[in-house]
């Protein structure tokens, strides 16, 4: 049971143009939500979160966008540079219970192109 | 110290020997998080302590895996007699801990094969 889901296993953008990475998530009580990056070899290094009490939250060129009752978020990056190829993780909490345990998309590879 | 460290960074073992995992946290952070990450998959939670106890152990797979964090900070994850299926990397994270919603700072794993 896939509570949290990234259904784009991998996406591939110009550099300088936009990004967006999608997630999906079933879970009604998950109130807060994180994207984390990571590159081989290192663990996941986190990105921008965003509470469910907000649908935007801006960070520089990254902007995660929450829309609660599709259960659905995005990630945004603009312009997009050659050192964002990495994985992304899409991840979500509960603060009601389970502390702060998140649970984890599957990731989506992005690379950047020059 | 500075960041979460995870050591080994690589354990090759034989099929039913015993494995410990060590991590040692963020100085400071009493909430401490054990994952495990299989090829392709996303970090899939294993245990969480809040200072010495274990408060959700509820993603360890079986009897096989155990963890302890004795003192608070160090934590140790202990697989027995181990099998293929629990190659994996495994991922140690820490937070401060709290009322509130903490980010976790991941250590770079343990990649554990087991043969």
């Amino acid at each position: 049971d896939q509570q949290v889901k990234q259904n784009s296993p991998s996406l591939s953008v110009q550099e300088g143009r936009i990004s967006i990475l999608n997630c999906d998530y079933t879970n009604s009580m998950f109130d807060y939500f994180l994207w984390y990056k990571k590159y081989p070899a290192e663990g996941p290094t986190f990105l921008i979160s965003i509470s469910s009490i907000k649908d935007k939250n801006e960070d520089g060129r990254f902007t995660v966008f929450l829309n609660k009752s599709a259960k659905h978020l995005s990630l945004h990056i603009v312009p997009s540079q050659p050192g964002d190829s990495a994985v992304y993780f899409c991840a979500a909490g509960g603060l009601t219970g389970g502390g702060n345990k998140l649970t984890f998309g599957t990731g989506t590879q992005l690379k950047v192109e020059l | 110290g500075a960041g979460v460290s995870q050591t080994p960074s690589n354990k090759v073992t034989e099929k039913g020997k015993y494995v410990e995992l060590r991590c040692d946290p963020i100085s400071g952070h009493t909430a401490l998080y054990w994952y495990r990450q299989s090829l392709g998959q996303g970090p899939e939670f294993l245990i969480y302590f809040q200072g010495t106890g274990a408060a959700d152990d509820s993603g360890l797979p079986n009897d096989r895996f155990f963890a302890v964090r004795p003192e608070g900070s160090v934590s140790t994850l202990k697989i027995q007699r181990t099998e293929r299926g629990d190659s994996a990397v495994y991922l140690c994270a820490s937070s401060p801990g709290g009322s509130g919603a903490n980010v976790l700072t991941f250590g770079a794993g343990s990649r554990l094969t087991v043969l």
